[in-house]
């Protein structure tokens, strides 16, 4: 499984993008870049998921570079209600499925 | 949908005490995963399920067992329990993507588990 790597923490104010950026240069060519959020005392939730180039949902956009070692997640505009811990995970789409978390990043959001 | 439920939320045990943790998923998902998390610490992998009738070690099995009673439920055991289990366990299940990809995991609230 490839390892990933993140900043431990980040903070940021209220109404500023934040960009996550997620190493990862061990990717099969099978491999999925996914990201989760963990609120306190909740277990994680799927935020967004991407193979190449660029992704973007309701919540948040996923960028990745034609060589796929790093990805990049954006979250625009932030308020408090994101202070969490943000995981990159890489996973294949075939066989064992199970994740292999991380650290993740602490994002703190001020007011 | 109540999604994946979890109990209990808490549990207080002795050394030696022994205990399941119950987990149930209503989404149809074919596989199902127990995860524990130390405080500041990700998730790491205790067993998991691909299927039905099927289970599998993940990172840290030595001290569980689990049972994979159905589609809907997964069960982890903890034969005697020890202080270095303290710890919040996860259960997720999951699906394929809908237009292929890596699956996503849906997490249960947890449960938190101190052992003395």
């Amino acid at each position: 499984l490839a390892k990933t790597t993140q900043p431990i923490s980040m903070d940021s104010y209220e109404g500023q993008e934040v960009n996550i950026t997620c190493s990862h240069n061990n990717i099969a060519t099978n491999d999925y870049i996914t990201w989760y959020q963990q609120f306190p005392s909740q277990g994680p939730r799927f935020i967004i998921q991407g193979y190449k180039t660029k992704v973007t949902n309701e919540v948040a956009s996923l960028f990745i570079p034609a060589d796929r070692k790093s990805s990049t997640l954006s979250l625009p505009r932030v308020s408090l209600s994101d202070t969490a811990v943000y995981y990159c995970l890489v996973a294949p789409d075939t066989g064992r499925r199970a994740l292999t978390f991380g650290s993740g990043t602490r994002l703190q959001v001020q007011p | 949908n109540a999604g994946v439920t979890q109990t209990p939320k808490f549990q207080v045990l002795k050394t030696g005490q022994s205990m399941t943790l119950q987990c149930a998923q209503d989404m149809n998902h074919n596989s199902m995963y127990w995860y524990r998390q130390d405080p500041g610490m990700g998730l790491r992998l205790i067993y998991y399920s691909a299927s039905e009738g099927t289970t599998d070690k993940g990172e840290v099995p030595n001290g569980y067992n689990v049972s994979r009673l159905n589609k809907r439920e997964f069960s982890l055991r903890l034969e005697s329990a020890a202080p270095s289990q303290t710890s919040v366990y996860f259960c997720a299940s999951s699906q394929p993507g809908t237009s292929g990809g890596a699956d996503t995991q849906y997490f249960g609230p947890g449960t938190r588990l101190t052992v003395l």
